[in-house]
């Protein structure tokens, strides 16, 4: 079935240093790929998608780029903030195997120190 | 819209009593997932709903677990008899039933078996 890897945390980081959280995924078919975000007692929030290959998603200045030839969709961004601190999912959808509905990662929890 | 609203936002019972959760998706919404997060095994797809019908709930662990949705803007997944494994954070999620569309989630009810 459909999985995805991330890299485990915490991951802490200075305020204006440059965050790269990588993901890693398994599919039958040509899914979507998400980051969501969580911040503490929150459900989770979609930070960006790209649906299909070479696509890239942005948002509040976080990029990820789909990227078929090493089924990867790593999350970066330039110049992180205090603000920036929670847990990010990557998840994808319309893999083709196992159920509907996204598959997510374990999530890496993100700490950024001023 | 409101978004995704559950309810209650925390609960605390006590091992053998029963637990009902309430979802209200987003109006328009045909997809409707139940997920539960733990530390241990983060975010897993309980079951999914298309068009109030439930599509696939092998992700539902016991039988004390079960859902329903008897309309398109409700929902319930009702745990009896309830254990202290079954502490955790549940969330409802709703999209569009198309391919590789993304999940919009609720905030979330932390549950408490004591």
């Amino acid at each position: 079935g459909d999985s995805v890897t991330q890299m485990e945390g915490p991951v802490t980081l200075s305020e204006e240093a440059f965050l790269t959280i990588n993901c890693t995924y398994t599919a039958t078919g040509y899914p979507s790929l998400f980051w969501y975000v969580q911040y503490p007692g929150e459900g989770l929030q979609l930070l960006l998608k790209a649906t299909k290959a070479d696509d890239k998603g942005s948002n509040k200045g976080f990029e990820a780029t789909y990227r078929k030839e090493t089924t990867s969709f790593h999350l970066e961004k330039g110049s992180v903030q205090v603000s920036d601190s929670a847990v990010y999912f990557c998840a994808l959808s319309g893999g083709g195997g196992g159920a509907d509905g996204l598959t997510f990662g374990k999530g890496t929890h993100l700490i950024i120190q001023p | 819209d409101a978004g995704v609203i559950q309810s209650p936002r925390h609960e605390v019972t006590e091992m053998g009593q029963e637990v009902t959760l309430r979802c209200k998706p987003i109006s328009g919404h045909n997809s409707l997932f139940w997920y539960r997060q733990t530390m241990m095994r983060g975010l897993e797809l309980l079951i999914y709903f298309n068009n109030n019908v439930p599509i696939d709930d092998s992700g539902m662990p016991e039988d004390r677990f079960s859902a329903k949705m008897p309309n398109a803007s409700f929902s319930t997944l009702k745990i009896q008899p309830s254990e202290p494994r079954d502490s955790a954070v549940y969330f409802c999620a709703s999209s569009l039933r198309v391919p590789n569309t993304e999940a919009f989630f609720g905030q979330g009810t932390r549950l408490t078996v004591v």
